[in-house]
């Protein structure tokens, strides 16, 4: 398996606080995403980054900010939740753009 | 905007039949065509990927890909109980963003 490890893998919190998840990787990989998936409309891109401080916006980017100052370490910031937001969100690394894109094993996030 | 389509299932098939999962994506750019299988409350695996027309096998799995017809496929060949699960196409926008586009998944059921 690939080395990802997300952080937390669940979290319960309520509508207006901050929530910041962790995705961490021991392959040296450039590309890091981060997708939510929801019933109904699958896998969707937040935000992905190609190298450190390096990140552009996906499909579904509004409410949602990421970093990544280090290789290994990409964060994904919730700066005010709101109920929408309640999903699981994986991360995945890939080696180079168009390669295989392999996933953590999530997070279950629910806001109340 | 870009779209990748699949049947929602569930596709149902005995023991040790051929299950046929299939895709259709709409941009006629895209490159790389990705197949994942998803057990429930877990992540998505890589299961193949194909880049060139034509047929690609691994093991009890084919990916067919007719780009000009637009769809791809997967053929799982003497199903087993444990192939269970829900299969997502992803398709690699061939546009400068690289960016991976996912059906909302087919699920199979195999009967013993």
């Amino acid at each position: 398996d690939a080395g990802i490890t997300q952080s937390p893998r669940h979290k319960v919190t309520e509508t207006g606080t901050p929530v910041t998840l962790r995705c961490h990787q021991t392959e040296n990989h450039r590309y890091m995403y981060w997708y939510r998936q929801d019933p109904g409309h699958g896998l969707r891109l937040i935000h992905y980054s190609y190298g450190v401080k390096d990140t552009d916006k996906g499909e579904v980017s509004d409410g949602y900010s990421v970093s990544r100052s280090k290789t290994e370490d990409f964060l994904l910031t919730l700066e005010s939740a709101t109920s929408s937001q309640t999903s699981v969100y994986f991360c995945a690394i890939s080696e180079g753009q168009k390669q295989p894109q392999h996933f953590g094993d999530g997070t279950r996030l629910s806001i109340l | 905007q870009k779209e990748v389509e699949q049947n929602s299932g569930p596709l149902s098939v005995p023991e040790g039949a051929i299950a046929s999962l299939n895709c259709t994506y709409s941009d006629r750019g895209s490159q790389s065509f990705f197949w994942y299988r998803q057990y429930s409350g877990k992540s998505p695996e890589l299961i193949m990927f194909i880049y060139s027309n034509g047929d690609k096998e691994d093991g009890r799995f084919t990916a067919q890909l007719n780009k000009a017809s637009q769809y791809v496929s997967l053929l799982i060949r003497d199903s087993q109980p444990s192939d269970s699960a829900t299969y997502l196409c992803a398709v690699l926008g061939g546009d400068s963003s690289y960016k991976l586009i996912f059906g909302s998944g087919t699920r199979l059921l195999v009967r013993p």
